[in-house]
């Protein structure tokens, strides 16, 4: 499974797009790229996955460029209720155990 | 969505006793059922796979003994923290697959905060 990098941690106010950038050079063929959102004491939440080019949608964005060795998520005009920790990984579509390897994932925060 | 439920919520047991931990799929089948741990202010880290009617594989370093995992149908896992100590306290977190789906119809539960008294 490829490793991915992220920001520890990012800041912004309600109101304004956020974009997380996650960088995965060592990203396979079979690989997708997936996001999940985590808050305090939850389990994560499915948020959105792609495998080129670009995808969304009703929560978020996710923009892959054509070498698929970085993807950056964008969420639109943030609220207070967006601040949790996003996490990359990177999984293999269809595999057959499909286990889920999280990485250290970005803490967003929004201030009002 | 599919919901994924866990038993107890949260959950305080003196040390040296036992704890067991259910995750329920409960609108859809999961053949395979994953356990993960996630201390304060650190990432999940994979626990275990959970195969309906098989054993289930345990990561690197994780103790089979010790984290007993028994995934007895197709809409439950149970984890059983044994003789816990203190230094199991943690957060529990379980997620199933959705069989009919792609890989990424992975669903998670709420989470089972252990403390080890």
């Amino acid at each position: 499974l490829a490793k991915t990098t992220q920001p520890i941690s990012m800041d912004s106010y309600e109101g304004q797009e956020v974009n997380i950038t996650c960088s995965h050079n060592n990203i396979a063929t079979n690989d997708y790229i997936t996001w999940y959102q985590q808050f305090p004491s939850q389990g994560p939440r499915f948020i959105i996955q792609g495998y080129k080019t670009k995808v969304t949608n009703e929560v978020a964005s996710l923009f892959i460029p054509a070498d698929r060795k970085s993807s950056t998520l964008s969420l639109p005009r943030v609220s207070l209720s967006d601040t949790a920790v996003y996490y990359c990984l990177v999984v293999i579509y269809g595999g057959s155990q499909g286990n889920l390897i999280f990485g250290k994932g970005t803490k967003l925060s929004v201030k009002p | 969505g599919a919901v994924v439920s866990q038993h107890p919520s949260r959950v305080i047991c003196k040390s040296g006793t036992s704890v067991k931990i259910e995750c329920r799929s409960l609108d859809f089948q999961a053949t395979t059922m994953f356990w993960y741990r996630q201390f304060p202010k650190q990432s999940l880290m994979l626990m275990a796979t959970s195969n309906e009617g098989s054993k289930a594989t345990y990561e690197q370093g994780v103790e089979k003994d010790k984290f007993l995992i028994n995934h007895a149908s197709l809409t439950l896992s149970t984890l059983t923290v044994t003789s816990a100590h203190p230094e199991d306290s943690s957060f529990y977190i379980c997620s199933a697959r959705d069989q009919g789906a792609g890989f990424y119809e992975q669903y998670f539960g709420p989470g089972t905060r252990l403390t080890v008294t």
